[in-house]
């Protein structure tokens, strides 16, 4: 079972740049979510989707744009690279109720220099 | 709004060593409590859970209870390992049944032989 699979594992990105994660899941999931992982910070919740078509806000969303397009990709968009956005990102997949677990890929490890 | 507190790591203990990590919460109406470990480089996994008031969630040898009236959800295992040597978060799951997690902070455990 592959469960949720991101790429790339690492990046390194420049002021300004863009880029996209890639997440997929083939659990057949509708609810998929984006948090980034800061030390000591725990996680954040970026951007979340309980379907395709429909995505909304987290907790931090600013400098981030998420789509989805099908059930099983939740592609998250980074426009205009900052330093402030170097952070290890997660993408998890659920069934979405308030009691099931959260399944997690391995992450993407971003630095913006 | 919801929130997460855990004790500060790191935890650095021997093997066979009683572990306690403490974890309280902030939360509207009656949320799902969570445990999550991550292993080095690897992503979040569930450890254990509990979905109502005096639930106790086991797993690995681990366990948690949920306590309303302090509004606690302490980890404990009664024999560490060296391989239980990860980081663990508390985390929440509000009534909005989106599945979205709150996490607290993390805390490292280091279990040495």
């Amino acid at each position: 079972n592959a469960g949720v699979t991101q790429t790339p594992k690492f990046r390194i990105l420049k002021i300004g740049q863009s880029m996209t994660l890639q997440c997929a899941q083939d659990m057949n999931h509708n609810y998929m979510y984006w948090y980034r992982q800061d030390p000591g910070m725990g996680l954040k919740l970026i951007y979340y989707s309980v379907g395709a078509g429909i995505t909304d806000k987290g907790e931090v969303p600013n400098g981030y744009n998420v789509s989805r397009s099908t059930t099983e990709d939740f592609p998250l968009r980074l426009e205009l690279a900052a330093p402030s956005q170097t952070s290890v990102y997660f993408c998890a997949s659920s069934q979405g109720t308030q009691n099931t677990e959260a399944f997690f890929g391995q992450g993407t490890r971003l630095t913006v220099v | 709004g919801n929130s997460v507190t855990q004790m500060e790591g790191p935890v650095t203990l021997s093997e066979e060593a009683f572990l306690t990590i403490n974890c309280t919460y902030t939360a509207t109406g009656y949320p799902s409590l969570f445990w999550y470990v991550q292993y080095p480089g690897e992503g979040l996994q569930l450890l254990l859970k509990a979905t109502k008031a005096d639930d106790k969630g086991s797993n690995k040898g681990f366990e948690a209870t949920y306590r309303k009236e302090t509004t606690s959800f302490h980890l404990e295992k009664g024999s560490v390992q060296v391989s239980d040597s990860a980081v663990y978060f508390c985390a929440l799951s509000d009534s909005s049944n989106t599945g979205k997690l709150i996490f607290g902070q993390g805390t490292t455990l280091q279990v040495k032989p």
